[in-house]
């Protein structure tokens, strides 16, 4: 199948910093990737749409000015959580799926990145 | 999108056959029924979609009936290596849709 692969895999940061997570389809482009979060024991919750070369479109309840996605080529989407607190400590996963390849509700993800928040 | 509802958690012993069924009495014509696994701390999979009857890969079977208002996923001869949590999607699939995961079923397989 379509490979997703996601930058950094982990990443410890203090309160109040920025971090930026990449996701990359590495041999297929992708123009619409998609951004998932995951707390412990709990299942995948969809956090935005990321378009390439437009404005991403957020879930209700998920801050644009906090997340902030760009999706500046078909196969590099980026998403950097502002000031970031312990509550944002997650599993965030990102998807996007091939319009050549796999089966008709097919999405690949990424292996996902653990942002743990001190 | 036709919600979902999968048992919470089951339990298995290598070798034996598992079905998980994932009821979605709300399904439209359009509808596909896909199962992902995930690993802990990985992303999800995809294993099996289907749309009707039965289906069938080298990893599993999807069992549909003809009122589609339900789906069992059978794994044949589990593994410890099957240990996963199991999400039953329901959707059109559309380009650029994303997939909406409900609670999905922890799967635990023991010697």
């Amino acid at each position: 199948g379509a490979v997703v692969s996601q930058h950094p895999s982990r990443v410890i940061c203090k309160s109040g910093t920025s971090v930026k997570i990449e996701c990359r389809s590495l041999d297929f482009q992708a123009t619409t990737m998609f951004w998932y979060r995951q707390f412990p024991k709990q299942s995948l919750m969809l956090m935005a749409t990321s378009n390439e070369g437009s404005k991403a479109t957020y879930e209700q309840g998920v801050e644009k000015d906090k997340f902030l996605i760009n999706h500046a080529s078909l196969t590099l989407s980026t998403l950097t959580v502002t000031s970031a607190h312990p509550e944002d400590s997650s599993f965030y996963i990102c998807s996007a799926r091939d319009r050549f390849r796999g089966s008709y509700n097919e999405q690949f993800f990424g292996p996902g990145t653990r942002l743990t928040v001190l | 999108l036709a919600k979902t509802t999968q048992p919470i958690s089951m339990d298995s012993y290598e070798g034996q056959e598992v079905n998980i069924t994932c009821s979605h009495n709300n399904i439209a014509t359009n509808d596909y029924i896909t199962w992902y696994q995930q690993f802990p701390s990985q992303g999800p999979r995809f294993i099996i979609q289907g749309y009707k009857t039965k289906v069938t890969n080298e990893v599993a079977s999807l069992f549909i009936p003809a009122d589609r208002k339900s789906s069992t996923l059978s794994l044949p001869r589990v593994s410890l290596s099957d240990t996963a949590v199991y999400y039953c999607l329901v959707g059109e699939g559309q380009a650029g849709t994303a997939l909406i995961f409900g609670k999905g079923t922890t799967l635990s397989v023991s010697s």
